[in-house]
C-alpha cells in the first residue's frame, strides 16, 4: 500500500540554527498534510497544516513546504531552539479515498545541541 | 479547553487479564481515533469512530481487542484477555472532520506494560 516514510531518522543542529525535516509520500491523492511533534511521554503535538492547493504556510517560527511535483514535504524550523528538541511525524490524508485516516510517517528525532 | 483526556495514564497488568482504557475527546469533536504506537511499528491507527459509529476497525489486531463509543463524550478500547506483545503506548485522538479532512489532536497516551 501508498506510505509515508521520511528521508532521515534523526536530525541534530545547534541552537539557533534552522531546522529542516523532509518527509516523501507516495499517495498521489493525498490532499491534506500536518506535521505534529512529540516530546518524550507526551502524545503528538499538532504544529501546523497544509492542504494540497498550497505550496508553502508560516507559522510561527515555522514553515511547511509541499511540492506536488515530486510528492515532497518538509517542516522549516527558524531559530531552533532546546524545546524543539523531538520527534517529529508528517501524516497526510487523502479525502477523496473517503477515510478520514491520516497515515503517519515513520518520525524524525531532532536534537538541538546548546 | 482540556484537551483530549485519557486514562489511566499508566497500567501494569498480568497476562491473561482484562484491560479498559477510557478516553473523553474534546467537546465538539465528531470524530475519535485509537493509535498504538511502539518503537518497532510506530503510530498504528486501531479504529477510529464517527458521530459515535465504528467505521474503520481493520487495524485492530485480533478479536481480543474492542473499542466502544457509548456517546460523543466517551470511549474505551478493551484488551481481553492481554498479552505481553499488548505492551505499548495507546493514543486516543480526536477530531471536527469537515468534508473528510480535519486535524486529529492526541491525547497523553496511556503507557500499558503487560507482564
Amino acid at each position: 500500500g501508498e506510505s509515508v516514510g521520511l528521508h532521515l531518522p534523526t536530525l541534530s543542529v545547534q541552537e539557533g540554527d534552522n531546522s529542516i525535516i523532509n518527509c516523501a509520500y507516495s499517495n498521489s491523492a493525498s490532499d491534506y498534510f500536518i506535521w505534529y511533534k512529540q516530546e518524550s511521554g507526551k502524545g503528538p503535538q499538532f504544529i501546523i497544516d497544509i492542504r494540497s492547493n498550497m505550496d508553502k504556510r508560516q507559522g510561527q517560527r515555522v514553515t511547511v513546504l509541499l511540492n506536488k511535483t515530486v510528492k515532497h514535504l518538509s517542516l522549516q524550523i527558524a531559530a531552533t531552539q532546546p524545546g524543539d528538541s523531538a520527534v517529529y511525524f508528517c501524516a497526510e490524508n487523502s479525502s477523496g479515498a473517503g477515510s478520514y485516516q491520516l497515515t503517519f510517517g515513520k518520525g524524525t528525532k531532532l536534537s538541538v545541541i546548546p | 479547553d482540556a484537551g483530549v483526556i485519557q486514562s489511566p495514564r499508566h497500567e501494569v497488568t498480568e497476562m491473561g487479564q482484562e484491560v479498559t482504557l477510557r478516553c473523553k475527546p474534546i467537546s465538539g469533536h465528531n470524530s475519535l481515533f485509537w493509535y498504538r504506537q511502539t518503537m518497532m511499528r510506530g503510530l498504528e491507527l486501531l479504529i477510529y469512530f464517527n458521530n459515535n459509529v465504528p467505521i474503520d476497525d481493520s487495524g485492530m489486531p485480533e478479536d481480543r481487542f474492542s473499542a466502544k463509543m457509548p456517546n460523543a463524550s466517551f470511549s474505551t478500547l478493551k484488551i481481553q484477555p492481554s498479552e505481553p506483545r499488548d505492551s505499548a503506548v495507546y493514543f486516543c485522538a480526536s477530531s471536527f472532520l469537515a468534508g473528510g479532512l480535519g486535524t486529529q489532536y492526541f491525547g497523553p497516551g496511556t503507557r500499558l506494560t503487560v507482564l
